[in-house]
């Protein structure tokens, strides 16, 4: 089945420590993305990646760090510098050019404890 | 500019009972608009989309939307509602002139309650 696979499903975070966030996709797609959610706030754009090597700053993207080296992945490290981590992360992919749609994985809860 | 806004943040229906969640948009080029769908701790799945052409669009599950350029709507129905429907929903714009889902922008969801 093509799709976009999210690990893992929860994460616990100590105050301080880096943490990475896994994102793969076998839907060919050149574009990819994370999104945080939170209560009442819809999603926010962290970091983008167009093509394999590049990426840029969404909205909110201090805090966090990603890398692109395979066109099927795209991690995300939330950073000790993040200072407030706790949220539910969205990762998706999408087909280059105009009305094209993100399809999404299930998501990753994070939470600092 | 593009901004989207969800005129209800909550919708409580009884099954059986029409749905209607309303979306407002606003976009300085012909857009593109999209609703979503989130079940509790799950990732989005897309209902339908508008793309320029037919401005009724048919989506998944029985809902539908239209586009209303003249009133910049693009509101959510459904006929009936069933338990499953319950859910948050998301309206999204895009009219980045470019392309690609980095010119999305979500509003900020409806919360939709289904009486049994």
């Amino acid at each position: 089945d093509g799709g976009i696979t999210q690990s893992p499903k929860y994460l616990f975070r100590k105050e301080g420590q880096n943490v990475t966030l896994s994102c793969e996709q076998n839907l060919n797609h050149d574009a990819m993305y994370w999104y945080r959610q939170d209560p009442g706030q819809g999603l926010r754009l962290i970091y983008y990646s167009q093509i394999v090597n590049d990426f840029q700053k969404g909205d909110i993207a201090e805090g966090y760090s990603v890398s692109r080296e395979k066109k099927e992945s795209f991690p995300l490290t939330v950073t000790s510098a993040q200072k407030n981590p706790t949220a539910f992360y969205l990762c998706a992919s999408s087909e280059a050019g105009r009305f094209t749609e993100a399809f999404f994985g299930q998501g990753t809860r994070l939470t600092v404890v | 500019a593009q901004s989207v806004t969800q005129l209800d943040s909550h919708v409580s229906v009884s099954e059986g009972t029409p749905v209607l969640l309303r979306c407002n948009y606003s976009s300085s080029y012909s857009p593109s608009l999209f609703w979503y769908v989130q079940h509790p701790n799950k990732g989005l799945q897309l209902l339908l989309k508008y793309t320029s052409a037919a401005t009724l669009v048919k989506g998944i599950n029985g809902f539908e939307a239209e586009f209303k350029k003249s009133e910049t709507s693009f509101h959510l129905t459904k006929p009936s509602a069933h338990m499953s429907d319950a859910a948050e929903y998301f309206c999204v714009v895009s009219d980045f002139p470019g392309g690609g889902a980095d010119g999305l922008t979500f509003g900020k969801g409806t919360h939709l309650i289904i009486q049994p």
